[in-house]
């Protein structure tokens, strides 16, 4: 069983439509959260940072973590067709600076 | 300019060869990485270091080599390419935090 599980999509929604994507992670010590976002044949680009539980806003998106059900969650408000992509969550632990990344969830949003 | 640069962008060799692949930071970070990236697997760490001085393995090391040249500079070398190295391969950068930033990445195929 992989550390953190991401389904892989596709995800398709119409433009306005609000996202929800998700990862599920099996290490309680998981403390900093982290959302890249990868257009194709590019880099991944960092989207979202947080540490611990709680939620973070920042524009159209906000990034929640749930660290009693080891669950977190990228939202996006008014999607836009700009906003397809892959989108990847990746954490780590206190002391360990190395990231574990989900395999990556792929979003269309259509316009 | 971009802060993490990678060379070369594309790249096709035959089984057996040696190959490098260089990546660059204007950062001033001391954390170094190498990814690879294959389609439903996400993100794997081969190598990472934190100084000049200090080389680690990652999860899939084996048939990989690295050298830190400079606190700017991380090479991937391939001493004998297979085509199950076929890939996509990312350098990454970290300071001080958790969060790390990508390099655009190189395409390698090995035929």
């Amino acid at each position: 069983q992989k550390e953190v599980e991401q389904d892989p999509g596709p995800l398709s929604v119409p433009e306005g439509a609000i996202v929800s994507l998700n990862c599920t992670y099996s290490n309680s010590a998981f403390q900093y959260f982290m959302w890249y976002r990868q257009y194709s044949r590019k880099g991944p680009e960092l989207l979202m940072y947080t540490y611990s539980s709680g939620n973070k806003e920042d524009g159209r998106f906000t990034a929640q973590v749930d660290k009693s059900s080891k669950y977190i969650s990228l939202f996006i408000r008014d999607s836009q067709p700009s906003d397809s992509a892959t989108y990847l969550c990746a954490m780590s632990r206190t002391g360990r600076r190395a990231l574990t990344f989900g395999s990556g969830t792929r979003l269309q949003v259509q316009p | 300019d971009a802060d993490v640069t990678q060379t070369p962008r594309n790249r096709i060799t035959k089984t057996g060869k040696r190959i490098m692949l260089e990546c660059s930071q204007t950062k001033g970070h001391d954390r170094m990485y190498w990814y690879r990236q294959d389609p439903g697997l996400g993100l794997r760490l081969i190598y990472y270091s934190f100084d000049v001085k200090d080389i680690n393995k990652g999860e899939i090391s084996d048939g990989y080599s690295v050298s830190r040249q400079a606190q700017a500079k991380f090479s991937l070398s391939l001493e004998s390419a297979i085509p199950n190295q076929t890939a996509l391969y990312f350098c990454a950068t970290q300071g001080s935090g958790y969060e790390q930033y990508f390099g655009p990445g190189t395409r390698l195929t090995v035929t």
